[in-house]
């Protein structure tokens, strides 16, 4: 059953250093979103990624976040400059034309 | 008001029972709404979505919606131990369909 992946599974990093994750979503799904959730907090939307361009953002989404979809199958984030807040997990998902969104197993990011 | 509001539990059910999650959302024009399964340290876990007013079954799970009250509950017939986890509650939103979540509640089966 395809599967959304992500890379890598757990990023340690000092504050201020920037950091890419990376997401596979499923190969014939359209939509690409990226989600975070601190620990012991609930699953809060980050921005959202259709045709090429961000169609969502949140307000958490601020100048310190991009995404990107580089090629045909990756799907990343990134964080230029990471604050000690930006600790979190971090998933993507995607979906196809139903509503239905498939999440990834994550990366757990910390920030030193 | 919480967008989308859950009791935190624990829930605490025996083997066997039947367990009952219940949610509440603020926005009435919402029209998905998605229960997402979640172990300790792991992703959300789709396992049931619902669109209409009414029921929807699937194996053990039933989920409810009444758009009236706004409310969406899920019902785990046959609890068994590996149900144990942390039951989210999502309402799409937007042209975008961007997920909000509840806090989640955890559910504990006891064998």
């Amino acid at each position: 059953e395809p599967e959304v992946t992500q890379t890598p599974s757990h990023q340690v990093t000092q504050m201020g250093q920037e950091v890419i994750l990376r997401c596979v979503p499923i190969s014939n799904h359209l939509y690409f979103y990226w989600y975070r959730q601190i620990l012991g907090q609930k699953v809060e939307f980050l921005v959202s990624f259709y045709n090429n361009e961000i169609s969502e953002k949140s307000e958490i989404f601020d100048d310190q976040f991009s995404v990107e979809r580089p090629d045909g199958s990756n799907f990343t984030l990134k964080i230029r400059s990471t604050k000690l807040e930006d600790s979190a997990m971090y998933f993507c998902a995607s979906s196809g034309w139903g509503n239905e969104q498939f999440f990834g197993p994550g990366t757990r990011l910390t920030v030193l | 008001q919480k967008e989308v509001e859950q009791n935190s539990g624990p829930l605490s059910v025996p083997e066997g029972a039947i367990a009952s999650l219940n949610c509440t959302y603020s926005d009435r024009g919402s029209q998905s709404f998605f229960w997402y399964r979640q172990y300790s340290g792991k992703s959300p876990e789709l396992i049931m979505f619902i669109y209409s007013n009414g029921d929807k079954e699937d194996g053990r799970f039933t989920a409810q919606l009444n758009k009236a009250s706004q409310y969406v509950s899920l019902l785990i017939r046959d609890s068994q131990p590996s149900d144990s986890a942390t039951y989210l509650c999502a309402v799409n939103r937007g042209a975008t369909n961007k997920l909000i979540f509840g806090t989640g509640t955890l559910l504990a089966v006891q064998p």
